[in-house]
């Protein structure tokens, strides 16, 4: 399968431990996006890279967030001192530059904060 | 401000009947618009993804329309299945970013 894949799907934490995800985009896409989902809402978007440059970032990405992808293939993306209110799940879509509004999603991973 | 509203916020319908589900949007300039499903915790798969010059676009037994003077957009579902029961959202690109605006989506429900 060479969709887009996403590590763990699954993440239950306690409150005030940090937590990290892991994103591996379709092979030949160089734009990788970062969303957050809560039950019934759609995608919230909190980052965006083009290779390895981060290229804008959401108000909704607090000091507690943060994303890399140091070699333009995979993406992390680490929240610190996680809440309650950090519970969702989180979206990983990548896309070529050329298609770039045709984003194909990852399954997700649900973190559960406790 | 972007702005993507869909209706119903969720829908029932029984095995074999359509429906039809709706997007108004605000997004200006206008790029595309595409209609997603999203199984219960699974990522959204696209369905169709449509351009101001296009009206119409069919995926099987889904069919989008766009009507980008009054920016509505409609997803008809024909012949419902199962299997059809997930959530539909619509995102629109433009509005002068690379970020499109989602949705909530639509929660569809189909009973045997």
């Amino acid at each position: 399968d060479t969709g887009v894949s996403q590590d763990p799907r699954h993440k239950i934490t306690k409150r005030g431990q940090n937590v990290t995800f892991r994103c591996d985009p379709i092979s030949e896409h160089n734009r990788l996006y970062w969303y957050r989902q809560t039950l019934g809402q759609g995608p919230e978007f909190l980052t965006y890279f083009q290779n390895e440059a981060q290229l804008e970032k959401s108000r909704l990405l607090s000091d507690r967030f943060s994303a890399e992808r140091p070699k333009g293939s995979f993406s992390t993306l680490e929240i610190q001192r996680t809440e309650q209110g950090d519970s969702a799940m989180y979206l990983c879509a990548s896309s070529t530059v050329a298609g770039r509004y045709e984003q194909y999603f990852g399954p997700g991973t649900r973190l559960t904060v406790t | 401000k972007n702005q993507v509203e869909q209706s119903p916020q969720s829908l029932i319908i029984l095995e074999g009947k359509n429906c039809t589900l709706q997007c108004n949007y605000t997004v200006s300039p206008f790029s595309n618009l595409r209609w997603y499903k999203q199984d219960t915790g699974r990522g959204p798969v696209s369905l169709t993804i449509m351009t101001f010059s296009e009206n119409t676009k069919s995926n099987g037994r889904y069919t989008a329309t766009l009507d980008a003077d009054t920016k509505q957009s409609s997803l008809h579902i024909t012949a419902s299945q199962l299997s059809d029961s997930a959530s539909y959202i619509c995102v629109v690109s433009g509005g002068g970013s690379y970020i499109p605006t989602f949705g909530r989506g639509t929660s569809l429900i189909v009973h045997p």
